[in-house]
Formats: C-alpha cells, sequence, structure tokens
C-alpha cells in the first residue's frame, strides 16, 4: 500500500514565489490535514478536511491555501513564500470512523524559503 | 491554552532501563483519544499506541505502555527496556473532534 505520499520531499524557494505541496492517500479516507513542525517543535494544524469539497482552518492557516476536490488528493498551496514558512511539512489521513490507530503520516516535505 | 503540555523538552535514559515521558491534557469532552507518536531523525512520524477515554485498562503495546490517569488528566508514555533505536522526539496527541493536537514533544536520547 502507499499510504499517504507527498510530494516534493524537498524544495527552495524563493520569498515571493508560489509552490503548492501535493498529498494523495489511496486508503479512501475521509479526513486529510496538513501539518507544519518547526525545528525542535510539535507539530502544528494547518488545514484539515473532513470530505471532498470540504476544508477548514486549523491553528496557523494564514499564507496557505487548501483544496479537496477529490477524497484522494489535498493539496497545500503556498501563494506568497516567506521565510517564516521554512519547515517541514506532514500530510495525514484517517479513516471516518477511527479505531484510534488510523491516522496515517506523509513521510514529511522539507520547504526552505530564502 | 495548552491542550497537550510535555513538560520535559528532553529525556536521557541509559540502555535497557525504563523511561517516563509525561504528557498533560486537557478537555471539556467526555470522548477523546490520546496517542502517542515517534519521531525519528529521519523524519517520519510513527504510531505508538492509542488510549481512549473510556478505556479502563491502560493500553500497552510491546514495550510501549500508557500511564492513564483521567482524574489528573495524564497520559504519561512508559518504554521498558529501552533500547538505543528509541532515540527520538516523542509526540503526545489528543483527537478533539475531526483533528489531533499535537503537544510540542520531548526529545528521548538513549545512552549505552
Amino acid at each position: 500500500n502507499a499510504g499517504v505520499t507527498q510530494t516534493p520531499k524537498f524544495r527552495i524557494l524563493k520569498i515571493g514565489q508560489s509552490m503548492t505541496l501535493q498529498c494523495a492517500q489511496d486508503m479512501n479516507h475521509n479526513y486529510m490535514y496538513w501539518y507544519r513542525q518547526d525545528p525542535g517543535m510539535g507539530l502544528k494544524l494547518i488545514y484539515y478536511s473532513v470530505g471532498a469539497g470540504i476544508t477548514d482552518k486549523g491553528e496557523v492557516p494564514n499564507g496557505y491555501n487548501v483544496s479537496r476536490s477529490t477524497t484522494e488528493d489535498f493539496p497545500l498551496r503556498l501563494e506568497l513564500a516567506a521565510p517564516s514558512q521554512t519547515s517541514v511539512y506532514f500530510c495525514a489521513s484517517r479513516a471516518l470512523r477511527e479505531s484510534g490507530n488510523t491516522i496515517y503520516f506523509g513521510e514529511g516535505s522539507w520547504l526552505t524559503v530564502v | 491554552a495548552q491542550k497537550i503540555t510535555q513538560t520535559q523538552p528532553g529525556m536521557f535514559v541509559q540502555e535497557k532501563e525504563a523511561v517516563t515521558l509525561d504528557c498533560t491534557y486537557d478537555t471539556s469532552d467526555q470522548s477523546y483519544g490520546l496517542f502517542w507518536y515517534k519521531q525519528p531523525s529521519s523524519g517520519e512520524m510513527i504510531f505508538l499506541i492509542y488510549q481512549g477515554s473510556y478505556d479502563e485498562q491502560n493500553a500497552t503495546e510491546g514495550r510501549y505502555s500508557l500511564n492513564f490517569q483521567k482524574a489528573r488528566k495524564s497520559a504519561n508514555l512508559v518504554i521498558s527496556a529501552s533500547q538505543l533505536g528509541d532515540s527520538a522526539m516523542y509526540f503526545c496527541a489528543m483527537r478533539e473532534g475531526t483533528h489531533k493536537v499535537f503537544g510540542a514533544g520531548t526529545i528521548l536520547r538513549v545512552k549505552s
């Protein structure tokens, strides 16, 4: 099983550039999430989605946008990259009915804004 | 207010000894779930253990056990017989509604 796939794994952006972090899951999960993890820090929720067509803001949504046109895909868009967005980004997904251990994380995307 | 508090930014433990990583949480929900994840230096997040708020027994998964004290709102992770490969960042998390909130993490270093 592919699970949760994130691309790219590494990226360097210049200030003001835009990019999209791709996230796809093949487990037919309803819930999908984007987290960021700053160096030495925990995870902070950026956006989440409870199903296709539905997205909502998390704790730190400023500077980001998401869309959920299909169950499988949940891309994260950075419109005007800023140095404060240098971070590691994790996409995650879980089933609608969670037994407790069914959240799956992608491998992470390392983004540096210079 | 912090939902999940991990008061230990870093911990050292001697190989083969047990270690407890602290986690306290804050919620007004009656139904919630508590999780622990391991993040090695390679960066991926690895699920370790889960405790539901209505579970009467503490969760155990191999060398991992969760010391769940509901009245104190604590969900400490106990790792028995530490191994060098246990050196990593450990995150406590709580399911709230549709998503999880994470603590700041505790770095564990196992010494040989």
